[in-house]
């Protein structure tokens, strides 16, 4: 069964250090999420990608986060510098299309940040 | 944007019994409406999920109401079993991203 691939899965950090995640997507998914999930809530959307494109980064905090999917196929959400806010579990999720219509989306396993 | 409300925060029910979820959505845009399963540690996993051109859709025991007028639904699991315990959300989509429930910590007592 296809799954989408995060890693790491657990990540320790020192804050101001730098720090990245890696995803990949269910083949053939256009759509490309990041969320974050603090714990005891919701995931909340950090940036969506449609291909290579972003279409939604209003939530992302860019002085501090980025977020690439070069050829459109995976992606890499980086941290710089870390902060102790910024400890949460970080999903990554994937759809064959964009959410209009509803198209299931996927997630992967996430990556547990903890920052100190 | 769009607002999801979902109750209770937790619940625990006993074994056999059913686990009845509800989500309220602000947005009438929202056409397509999810449910996910996150076990702790893990990614949300979907179970099952609706859209807005049908009332109920039902999942051996996993069932799912939409009441469009009123802007809310539902998760019906019946004859529950201790591998449901879990964290469950409810998510709701007006067509451009998924907006999450604050989940539902479902404890099933053997």
């Amino acid at each position: 069964e296809a799954e989408v691939a995060q890693s790491p899965r657990y990540k320790i950090t020192e804050k101001s250090q730098a720090v990245a995640f890696w995803c990949d997507p269910i083949s053939g998914h256009a759509t490309l999420y990041w969320y974050r999930q603090i714990l005891g809530q919701g995931p909340e959307l950090l940036v969506q990608f449609q291909d290579e494109s972003v279409v939604d980064d209003s939530q992302l905090p860019k002085d501090r986060f980025s977020a690439e999917r070069l050829k459109g196929v995976d992606s890499t959400l980086k941290i710089q510098p870390a902060e102790l806010g910024d400890s949460a579990m970080y999903l990554c999720a994937s759809s064959l299309k964009p959410p209009a219509g509803g198209t299931e989306a996927f997630f992967g396993q996430g990556t547990r940040l903890t920052v100190v | 944007g769009e607002n999801v409300e979902q109750h209770p925060s937790t619940l625990s029910v006993q074994e056999g019994d059913s686990a009845v979820i509800k989500c309220t959505y602000s947005d009438s845009a929202s056409n397509y409406f999810p449910w996910y399963k996150q076990e702790l540690g893990k990614g949300p996993q979907l179970i099952i999920d609706i859209r807005s051109n049908v009332g109920e859709k039902k999942d051996q025991r996993i069932a799912v109401t939409l009441n469009k007028t009123a802007k809310h639904f539902s998760l019906h699991i019946t004859e529950t079993q201790p591998e449901d315990s879990a964290v469950y959300f409810c998510a709701a989509s007006p067509g451009n991203q998924f907006y999450f429930g604050t989940g539902t910590s479902l404890t099933v007592i053997p």
